[in-house]
């Protein structure tokens, strides 16, 4: 099994700009996770999903969008880029009961000039 | 609202030396508590969770945490660190009825050769 994957690893925007990070698990996990983490701060979350198809917001979803059309998918968007998310940005997933553990993938390094 | 506090933002240690980070959480309500561990460039792994019985968890690579409820903690502990412990050490919490786990601002750790 690969886990959590993430693509890409790194990514230089400009401001403005847009992209789309990708999260894939093979673990058939119900639950996905979308944090950022930035020095300091810990991990703070952004989105997550219950179950394909549906999504909620975290403690800092301004400026990002996500989407849940497959179940081992979880799609983060920034549609119009700024400095302040230049951060790291890692994925997690793990099965249904909050006591579960999570599983992290390895990261995503934005940065947004 | 829920909130995760990591008393010691930096420490640094001596190889051999006791090791003992805090956490206190504030929620009054039933809880499940975790540790995890990033090393260096890598992305997070849980170290130990409690959930329910034994307040007294043990983890992997000798780590071990106590739950107080009376105290609202849950202290990450090591007799003896060693060179490859350095890393930052996140204290996370969730709530039985929630979907998500709330992280601390993590403690980074730094031991001495």
């Amino acid at each position: 099994n690969a886990g959590v994957t993430q693509t890409p690893k790194f990514r230089v925007l400009k401001t403005g700009q847009s992209m789309t990070l990708l999260c894939a698990q093979d673990m058939n996990h119900e639950y996905m996770y979308w944090y950022r983490q930035d020095p300091g701060m810990g991990l703070r979350l952004i989105h997550y999903s219950v179950g394909e198809g549906t999504t909620a917001k975290g403690e800092v979803p301004d400026g990002y969008n996500v989407s849940r059309l497959k179940k081992q998918n979880f799609l983060l968007g920034l549609e119009s880029a700024a400095p302040s998310q230049t951060s790291v940005y890692f994925c997690a997933s793990t099965r249904p009961k909050i006591y579960n553990e999570q599983f992290f993938g390895p990261g995503t390094r934005l940065t947004v000039l | 609202a829920q909130s995760v506090s990591q008393h010691n933002h930096h420490v640094i240690l001596s190889e051999a030396a006791s090791l003992e980070l805090g956490c206190n959480y504030s929620y009054g309500g039933t809880v499940n508590l975790f540790w995890y561990v990033q090393y260096p460039g890598q992305h997070l792994q849980l170290l130990l969770k409690y959930f329910s019985g034994d307040p007294l968890v043990k983890g992997i690579k000798g780590f071990e945490a106590e739950f107080i409820k009376s105290k609202f903690s849950f202290n990450l502990r090591k007799p003896s660190v060693q060179w490859s412990d350095t890393a930052e050490y996140f204290c996370a919490v969730s709530l039985n009825r929630d979907d998500k786990i709330i992280f601390g601002k993590g403690t980074r750790l730094h031991i001495l050769p």
